[in-house]
């Protein structure tokens, strides 16, 4: 089955500083989507990324697919208490099994 | 707000009961998905609906079984509960387009605790 793995599980940063995280497919991606999911809180649709190599920006969130749609990133630059929670990749594969990363937890020490 | 409600919110059953869970989808999708999310872990995909019908699966047993209805709202129903069920189920909306999943509205969750 098609299997995403995401790292870093946990990140924890002080205020100011950049973090990313990263998505790898076993299998090629049909399109791949990013969600935020704040504590307590249900994911947030951030972007959908579709096309080989693609980048799209979000104000300090950059997120990238790779040349071969195997993989993915999402970077944030000078971090915010409120980008405080899980972000998680999740693809939509022409299987329909449509699988999320474990995700990865940011902190962020004001 | 998404536009994706689910009732109830919280719910506590006893070991071995049925529950049902419902979903109302955004306005103009077409399609559901189930996920269950278990603490400190992601969504892990149960099945989804597409125009009523079954149109993927993940690795859950057959008691857990769902429906979508003429209007797009959807029932996940789980038969024989089991302690290991306790988690957060999410309910997911979208649009289903030329066979490809587009963004999914997610709804606020039940809250399920098997005891």
């Amino acid at each position: 089955g098609q299997q995403v793995m995401q790292i870093p599980q946990y990140q924890h940063v002080q205020e100011g500083e950049d973090f990313t995280t990263y998505c790898n497919s076993s299998t090629t991606l049909s399109n791949i989507q990013w969600y935020k999911q704040r504590p307590g809180g249900h994911p947030v649709f951030l972007i959908q990324l579709v096309k080989s190599g693609e980048v799209k920006k979000q104000k300090r969130l950059t997120f990238q697919f790779g040349e071969a749609k195997k993989n993915s990133s999402l970077h944030i630059t000078a971090t915010q208490t409120t980008d405080v929670g899980t972000y998680f990749c999740h693809s939509g594969g022409s299987n329909y099994k449509l699988t999320f990363g474990k995700g990865t937890l940011l902190t962020v020490n004001p | 707000e998404t536009g994706v409600t689910q009732s109830p919110t919280h719910l506590i059953k006893t070991r071995g009961q049925q529950v049902t869970l419902r979903c109302s989808s955004q306005s103009g999708h077409n399609t559901v998905s189930w996920y269950q999310q278990a603490l400190g872990q992601g969504p892990q995909f149960i099945f989804q609906y597409y125009r009523e019908e079954e149109n993927g699966r993940g690795n859950f047993p057959p008691r857990f079984s769902g429906l979508q209805f003429p209007n797009y709202s959807s029932e996940l129903n789980v038969n024989a509960l089991e302690l290991d069920d306790s988690a957060l189920y999410l309910c997911a909306s979208s649009l289903m387009s030329h066979r490809d999943n587009t963004e999914a509205f997610f709804g606020q969750g039940t809250r399920l605790t098997v005891v």
